[in-house]
């Protein structure tokens, strides 16, 4: 099946400092790619839909400024957190869809990134 | 926006038996598709089960079945024959048919546990 990777798998960082995390879609291209959030314990939140050489949608409430996403090809997005603070602390996951014709427009998803400042 | 419940928190099962896990979800669309998708400890997010909203006939996936009531806005998942490698995170997404960026909406998740 279609793979998705994450770097870093966790980072930590100090309070005031950037971090960028990566997702690839390993062997296939993926058109759209999409962030989420995860509190322990808690669900999924969409943060924004990024596609293919255009700037992302950002879901209400997400801050664009501090939550800067690039999809520069088809197979990477990155999430870089600016100014990261410890409310920032959180499970960050991506999905890529692949695009292709079907009912499904199945997502994949990555196994993570755990971002903790201190 | 649509919405998506899932009642119980948390669910128990003994090894070799039967649990069903309830979710049900608010829209006024008429075409979407729905997924069950298990979180385990390391987090991976792994797709169980999906569901076209169009279709009557319930989806079935080895162990795992759904029992997809759309009038009723319900789409619970059965798992039979429970085996330890079950004890998970379960999560009910529903996705719009439209073109309408194919993001998922989550409910909140029911944590299995499976007992020897």
């Amino acid at each position: 099946g279609a793979v998705v990777s994450q770097h870093p798998s966790w980072v930590i960082c100090k309070s005031g400092t950037s971090v960028k995390i990566e997702c690839r879609s390993l062997d296939f291209q993926a058109t759209t790619m999409f962030w989420y959030r995860q509190f322990p314990k808690q669900s999924l939140m969409l943060m924004a839909t990024s596609n293919e050489g255009s700037k992302a949608t950002y879901e209400q409430g997400v801050e664009k400024d501090k939550f800067l996403i690039n999809h520069a090809s088809l197979t990477l997005s990155t999430l870089t957190v600016t100014s990261a603070h410890p409310e920032d602390s959180s499970f960050y996951i991506c999905s890529a869809r692949t695009g292709t014709s079907g009912p499904y427009n199945e997502q994949f998803f990555g196994p993570g990134t755990r971002l903790t400042v201190l | 926006a649509q919405t998506v419940t899932q009642s119980q928190p948390e669910m128990s099962v003994q090894e070799a038996e039967t649990v069903t896990l309830s979710c049900t979800y608010d829209t006024s669309e008429s075409d979407y598709y729905l997924f069950w998708y298990k979180q385990p400890p390391s987090r991976q997010m792994i797709l169980v089960i999906r569901q076209e909203a169009y279709k009557q006939q319930n989806a079935t996936e080895n162990r795992f079945s759904v029992n997809f009531q759309k009038a009723a806005k319900s789409f619970s998942l059965k798992i039979s024959d429970s085996q330890l490698g079950d004890a998970a995170m379960y999560f009910c997404a529903y996705r719009s048919a439209r073109n309408s960026g194919y993001a998922l909406n989550f409910g909140k998740g029911t944590s299995l546990l499976v007992t020897p």
